[in-house]
């Protein structure tokens, strides 16, 4: 069956640091991408998404491109911030309606 | 913001009693699903809902039922709550999983509901 695999946590990095988490998937088709960002004591909420090879989804500085070939949806930034500190699930959808994560990576940004 | 809502947040019941946690949503979205979050598990799917009435089975469906009588609310239901079901539940919903739609499966999530079985 489909599945998401993302890089283990937790990530300390220092404010203004660059940032990767690393996002891959198993699937058939053609299926969409997400990035969904958990803040403390909150439910998740969408960052981005990419619903085709090659599309590239950003927002709030983040971005992440649909690799097919590599089957990847990595989410970077250039320069994280104190405030970016969070839990971020990677997820997919197929054909059907359910919708897939990844375990989440734990991000801690230090001032 | 997406109204939707759960109800309790918080709730310590003892093993092998009955729980029922409730999504309420305003959005007359189609798609509602209950989610568990668990550390190093992350989220996992233990049912969806695609319509009134119309249910199927997550990942982790065991010891968990649902109903949909009414578009707007969607209840999760420990019939003999056990420690393993101790949990945070996410309730979400959706528009659409048609991925020509907007919105295809973007899920908007409630503020979860922290369950403590003892």
């Amino acid at each position: 069956g489909d599945s998401v695999t993302q890089m283990e946590g937790p990530v300390t990095l220092s404010e203004e640091a660059c940032l990767t988490i690393n996002c891959t998937y198993t699937a058939t088709g053609y299926p969409s991408l997400f990035w969904y960002v958990q803040y403390p004591g909150e439910g998740l909420q969408l960052l981005l998404k990419a619903t085709k090879a090659d599309d590239k989804g950003s927002n709030k500085g983040f971005e992440a491109t649909y690799r097919k070939e590599t089957t990847s949806f990595h989410l970077e930034k250039g320069s994280v911030q104190v405030s970016d500190s969070a839990v971020y699930f990677c997820a997919l959808s197929n054909r059907d309606d359910k919708i897939i994560f990844g375990k989440g990576t734990r991000l801690h940004i230090l001032p | 913001d997406a109204g939707i809502t759960q109800s309790p947040r918080h709730k310590v019941t003892e093993t092998g009693t009955p729980v029922t946690l409730r999504c309420h949503q305003t959005e007359n979205h189609r798609y509602m699903y209950w989610y568990r979050q668990d550390p190093g598990h992350g989220l996992r799917l233990i049912h969806y809902s695609y319509g009134v009435k119309d249910t199927d089975k997550g990942e982790v469906s065991d010891g968990y039922s649902v109903s949909r009588s009414k578009t707007e609310d969607f209840l999760l239901t420990l019939e003999s709550a056990t420690s393993s079901q101790t949990s945070v539940y996410f309730c979400a919903i959706s528009e659409s999983y048609l991925a020509s739609r907007p919105g295809a499966n973007v899920l908007t999530f409630g503020a979860g509901s922290r369950l403590t079985v003892l």
